[in-house]
């Protein structure tokens, strides 16, 4: 069955330093994958989609890669900010309605 | 706009109960989803309508029932709720159709507690 993993454990990190996490995905082949932001208490945001024919992808401090060869996509946020603080989900797509998303990883940005 | 809007925030039931968890959408998106988020587990689509009128099974339909009452509504009614219900559930919306856009637009959430 499809599966996707980002890392369970908290990711802590300093502030100004750049934050990567991880999302893995087996049993199927996404035409796209996008990130999402929650903050405890609220709904996912969503910040960046990336499809299969893009490498690379930026939107100001955020930058999303995406290999089809390793299953693998990687957000990186640079120079990061303590309200940069939240639980990223990542969601490999193929199109249809039925949307998977990670468990997400925890991001704490310390000052 | 106010985006997605979903009622109640919060609710506590006892086991055998029903309820109706209401969501609206000002965007005029044509496709709306329910899932449910639990701790240590990614969101969990309960059921989705892909345009007014239509309706169909997530990956964990089991005790639930929907409506899409108009473009705007789609609502979800736990007829006999079970401690396992116990979730928070939040409800979405996308553009979706021709020019196909997958970003989904989420409300703030319902916390229920099934006792």
């Amino acid at each position: 069955s499809q599966k996707i993993e980002q890392n369970s454990e908290a990711l802590n990190i300093q502030e100004g330093k750049t934050a990567t996490l991880t999302c893995n995905y087996t049993n199927y082949s996404p035409a796209y994958l996008q990130w999402y932001r929650q903050d405890p208490g609220r709904g996912p945001v969503f910040l960046l989609l990336i499809r299969e024919n893009e490498k690379e992808k930026r939107k100001e401090r955020l930058k999303v890669t995406f290999d089809t060869t390793l299953k693998q996509s990687l957000f990186h946020i640079t120079a990061s900010q303590p309200a940069d603080s939240a639980t990223y989900l990542c969601a490999p797509g193929t199109g249809g309605f039925k949307t998977i998303f990670g468990a997400g990883t925890r991001l704490f940005v310390k000052a | 706009n106010a985006g997605v809007t979903q009622t109640p925030k919060f609710q506590v039931l006892k086991t055998g109960q029903s309820m109706t968890l209401q969501c609206a959408q000002d965007m005029n998106h044509n496709s709306m989803y329910w899932y449910r988020q639990d701790p240590g587990m990614g969101l969990r689509l309960i059921y989705y309508s892909a345009s007014e009128g239509t309706t169909d099974k997530g990956e964990v339909p089991n005790g639930y029932n929907v409506s899409r009452l108009n473009k705007r509504e789609f609502s979800l009614r736990l007829e006999s709720a079970a401690p396992s219900q116990t979730s928070v559930y939040f409800c979405a919306s996308t553009i979706q159709g021709a020019t196909a856009s997958y970003e989904q637009y989420f409300g703030p959430g319902t916390r229920l507690t099934v006792t």
